[in-house]
């Protein structure tokens, strides 16, 4: 079945460092892929998504490519912030209407 | 527009106890999924709603769970009797039925601690 795999962390940065969260993926099919995250005490939030290979979705300065041939969809930050610490989840989702599939989750603290 | 809402935000209960968690969706959304994410792991889905009726509910771990949507509108999820492993945040999501929409909006969760 379909999975995602990213590094579990924590990861721990001081503010204005560059961001990576690494995400690769199994599918049967061509699945739309997305970042999750969620801030302490609230609900997961959509970060950023993309629907086929070779798209970047960005978002509030997040980018991520979809690598179909690495299979990966990598989040990366140029500087972060401390109001970016939370828990990040990378997704798929084969079609419209079926479950997602996520990741276990990365936690990023980000230090002033 | 109010988000997905998820009633109660905690919940501590003894093996053997019931307890039942509620969803209410975004207003128009006919799409409604249940996940829960246990010590930690990776969410996992548990069952999707196309208004009233059961789409999928391969994610459902036994019998002991039971899930309604009664009249297409807020969902609920009964667990009972309840066992330790049971324990963790529930989500609920949802999202409209058209397909260019390919976006779930996630509730705040439950976290449910059976001790």
């Amino acid at each position: 079945g379909d999975s995602v795999t990213q590094m579990e962390g924590p990861v721990t940065l001081s503010e204005e460092a560059f961001l990576t969260i690494n995400c690769t993926y199994t599918a049967t099919g061509y699945p739309s892929l997305f970042w999750y995250v969620q801030y302490p005490g609230e609900g997961l939030q959509l970060l950023l998504k993309a629907t086929k290979a070779d798209d970047k979705g960005s978002n509030k300065g997040f980018e991520a490519t979809y690598r179909k041939e690495t299979t990966s969809f990598h989040l990366e930050k140029g500087s972060v912030q401390v109001s970016d610490s939370a828990v990040y989840f990378c997704a798929l989702s084969e079609n419209y209407g079926q479950n997602f599939v996520f990741g276990p989750g990365t936690r990023l603290s980000v230090l002033p | 527009e109010a988000g997905v809402t998820q009633f109660p935000s905690h919940s501590v209960i003894e093996k053997g106890q019931t307890v039942t968690l509620r969803c209410d969706p975004i207003s128009g959304h006919d799409n409604l999924y249940w996940y829960r994410r246990v010590m930690g792991k990776e969410i996992k889905f548990l069952l999707h709603f196309v208004k009233e009726s059961k789409q999928d509910e391969s994610g459902m771990p036994n019998n002991r769970f039971l899930a309604e949507r009664t009249g297409g509108t807020y969902s609920t999820l009964k667990v009972q009797p309840a066992e330790l492993e049971d324990s963790g945040v529930y989500f609920c999501a949802s999202s409209l039925r058209d397909p260019t929409y390919n976006e779930q909006f996630f509730g705040p969760g439950t976290r449910l601690t059976v001790l």
